[in-house]
């Protein structure tokens, strides 16, 4: 079966500082990958999406990037944070392929103080 | 541009009775449509997917209806459980050609005993 991993569950950084966030999955390969953000009272927004190692989008513009080493890997970075970066954020993965179903991990919510 | 709104925000029901969540969204030419379900601090758990040529379906005590033409899909629960509070997202693909997700803003459910 599929698993998704994500850490850390949660992170308390001061503004500037770096950020480092990492995703992986299990039991799959090629997936597409997915960086969501989950402001409070607000719906979750898509950030960035991959189809592949090293194919990266993004939806908004904004503080942060991603990065995709490896097939299964998906990191969310950051060089300097800012307090609007504060947030739940959450990795999803889907296969390969339009339509099919999405599955999310467990989240990271990150306080920037 | 595509907008997902769920009606009630919150919800607060005794156990055992059947309840009926709500989602509508503005343009009725999506691919597919999914509900999940978060805990607090958590991620996102799918429950069911209906694609765009389906009607409804099933799982459990759930029950997912999808009527393109209206801009609607509901989610059915049967003899609910204290176990079932949580907040319920739906979200829609938009095309054939994404993957991206776009998510209404939730339904707060509560079952009391």
């Amino acid at each position: 079966s599929q698993t998704i991993h994500q850490w850390p569950a949660t992170l308390v950084q001061p503004v500037g500082s770096p950020l480092s966030l990492e995703c992986t999955v299990e039991g799959t390969s090629n997936p597409n990958l997915y960086w969501y953000r989950q402001a409070a009272g607000r719906g979750l927004q898509l950030l960035f999406y991959s189809v592949g190692i090293g194919q990266i989008s993004s939806e908004v513009p904004q503080n942060l990037s991603a990065s995709r080493p490896q097939d299964r890997q998906f990191i969310l970075s950051s060089k300097k944070l800012l307090l609007s970066d504060s947030g739940f954020y959450l990795c999803a993965w889907t296969r390969r392929g339009v339509g099919s179903e999405a599955f999310f991990g467990q989240g990271t919510r990150l306080t920037v103080v | 541009k595509q907008e997902v709104t769920q009606i009630p925000a919150a919800l607060s029901v005794p156990e055992g009775e059947n309840l009926v969540l709500n989602c509508s969204f503005t343009d009725s030419a999506i691919y597919n449509l999914q509900w999940f379900r978060q805990d607090p601090g958590k991620g996102l758990t799918s429950l069911l997917l209906i694609q765009s040529s389906q009607r409804e379906q099933t799982s459990g005590r759930l029950n997912a209806s999808l009527d393109k033409s209206s801009g609607r899909s509901t989610l059915y629960i049967a003899a609910s459980q204290p176990g079932d509070s949580a907040t319920y997202l739906c979200a829609v693909r938009p095309s054939y050609n994404t993957d991206k997700l776009i998510f209404g803003t939730g339904t707060r459910l509560q079952v009391f005993p």
